[in-house]
């Protein structure tokens, strides 16, 4: 299978609380990119990140990327209740190939 | 802003029924996209389209086909549904411009859930 794995499955933290998600993909990229899907919605885009650079930032996002290791981390800092919700990476070469996806929960 | 609509958010077919899932965009994007999504397995591209009248297999096309007549419409078909194609399908869109960019981020349709008995 191409699909990438994302670690762990599910994360449940307390508001103000950081959350780490880990991305892992199998073949070269040209970018990574990392969404957000509500409970029952489609995915929307948070960030993405070429393959020849290493940190990024948006907001209270920021997203690594270590290519000799093949992967990838977001980090949402001070979460909220709101940020409630499965996150995604998505390896881009030819084609994107989504992770198996983060469920994180935050509790008020 | 992109606008992918899904034109039914939940569908209850039964086993044999041809099924129609369709997906609209406005804002004249080259490429479309059906995905399917399934716990534990992520997404999953079944067909893509860059232009009207083209189209691709993805990495699960079996059990589907597609069709795209005009630039804004991509509909994805079930000849012949079975329970295994219950699922939440997912229609993306990019423009052309983002593959050349490098940038082929996709914009989503709010996702079809079928239940196929």
């Amino acid at each position: 299978s191409q699909q990438g794995e994302e670690d762990p499955q599910a994360l449940s933290i307390q508001e103000g609380e950081n959350a780490t998600m880990n991305c892992s993909y199998k073949t070269s990229i040209n970018n990574l990119q990392w969404y957000r899907q509500n409970s029952g919605r489609g995915l929307v885009h948070l960030i993405l990140i070429r393959s020849n650079e290493r940190e990024k930032h948006s907001g209270r996002l920021r997203v690594t990327l270590d290519t000799s290791k093949k992967s990838s981390s977001l980090l949402i800092t001070a979460s909220r209740a709101a940020d409630t919700a499965s996150y995604f990476c998505a390896s881009t070469f030819q084609k994107l190939v989504f992770g198996t996806g983060t469920r994180l929960l935050v509790s008020p | 802003d992109v606008k992918v609509t899904q034109s039914s958010r939940y569908l209850v077919k039964r086993t044999g029924e041809k099924v129609f899932l369709e997906c609209v965009q406005d804002m004249d994007h080259e490429n479309m996209f059906w995905y399917r999504q399934d716990p534990g397995l992520g997404l999953r591209l079944i067909y893509f389209s860059y232009d009207v009248k083209m189209k691709e297999k993805g990495d699960i096309p079996e059990g589907y086909s597609v069709s795209r007549e005009k630039k804004e419409r991509f509909s994805l078909i079930l000849e012949s549904a079975s329970t295994n194609q219950t699922s939440m399908y997912l229609c993306a869109t990019y423009p052309y411009s983002y593959r050349v960019s490098g940038a082929n981020v996709l914009t989503f349709g709010a996702g079809s859930r079928l239940t196929v008995l």
